[in-house]
């Protein structure tokens, strides 16, 4: 167990929905990672939070968006979801910003669009 | 831009054999390397990874890696696999300034008991 959460686990939708996947980082850990597992694209950073702020984006669609709340926890908000987004999303947390940190990895949540 | 290169897609081996997994980065400046696994229906943990100095790192589980700077690579290897080691396996990169892990697309390591 690596101290990060994350809810649901499986999320099953229809194709024009709108979901939000929750996560809360370790104790004491300032920043949130969000990433896409799937079968075509592999493992893809979506963004990165820091304290509240956005500090990066990745390979992130205009459909989809995050926040950090002020308790830490993030949410990443997936909207007119289509078939290809079908992928496990794992939050992951570090302790600082960037440099030399380890990120530790939530157990995911498989989202299903139908 | 980062890319990680990982050679096996898939690798099948019986238990006690040895393993040992490629993994080749591009990256323009100072890197920081991570092997993560992913048992099945698991999230990914670390196995381990390297910042600096000694660049034969050990990790969990009875696995090491070498780093070496001129070859780009950061292979994993155990000595003796376990019917449990069976998972995929993923090496990351890091830049000494950055904020995400770059994967590579991950190797298949199937145990047979």
């Amino acid at each position: 167990d690596s101290g990060v959460t994350q809810t649901p686990k499986h999320l099953i939708t229809a194709t024009g929905q709108r979901v939000t996947l929750r996560c809360s980082p370790r104790s004491g850990d300032l920043s949130v990672y969000w990433y896409q597992q799937s079968l075509d694209q592999g493992l893809q950073f979506l963004i990165h939070y820091y304290n509240g702020e956005e500090r990066a984006k990745g390979n992130i669609l205009e459909r989809f968006s995050a926040q950090q709340f002020p308790d830490l926890h993030s949410e990443l908000n997936l909207s007119s979801l289509e078939l290809g987004d079908s992928a496990l999303y794992f939050c992951a947390s570090s302790a600082a910003g960037t440099g030399v940190v380890t990120q530790y990895f939530g157990p995911g949540t498989r989202l299903l669009v139908l | 831009a980062q890319s990680v290169s990982q050679h096996n897609h898939h690798v099948i081996l019986s238990e006690a054999a040895s393993l040992e997994l490629g993994c080749n980065y591009s990256y323009g400046g100072t890197v920081n390397l991570f092997w993560y696994v992913q048992y099945p229906g698991q999230h990914l943990q670390l196995l381990l990874k390297y910042f600096s100095g000694d660049p034969l790192v050990k990790g969990i589980k009875g696995f090491e890696a070498e780093f070496i700077k001129s070859k780009f690579s950061f292979n994993l290897r155990k000595p003796s696999v376990q019917w449990s080691d069976t998972a995929e396996y993923f090496c990351a990169v890091m830049g000494s300034n950055d904020y995400k892990l770059s994967f590579g697309a991950g190797t298949t390591v199937t145990v047979r008991a």
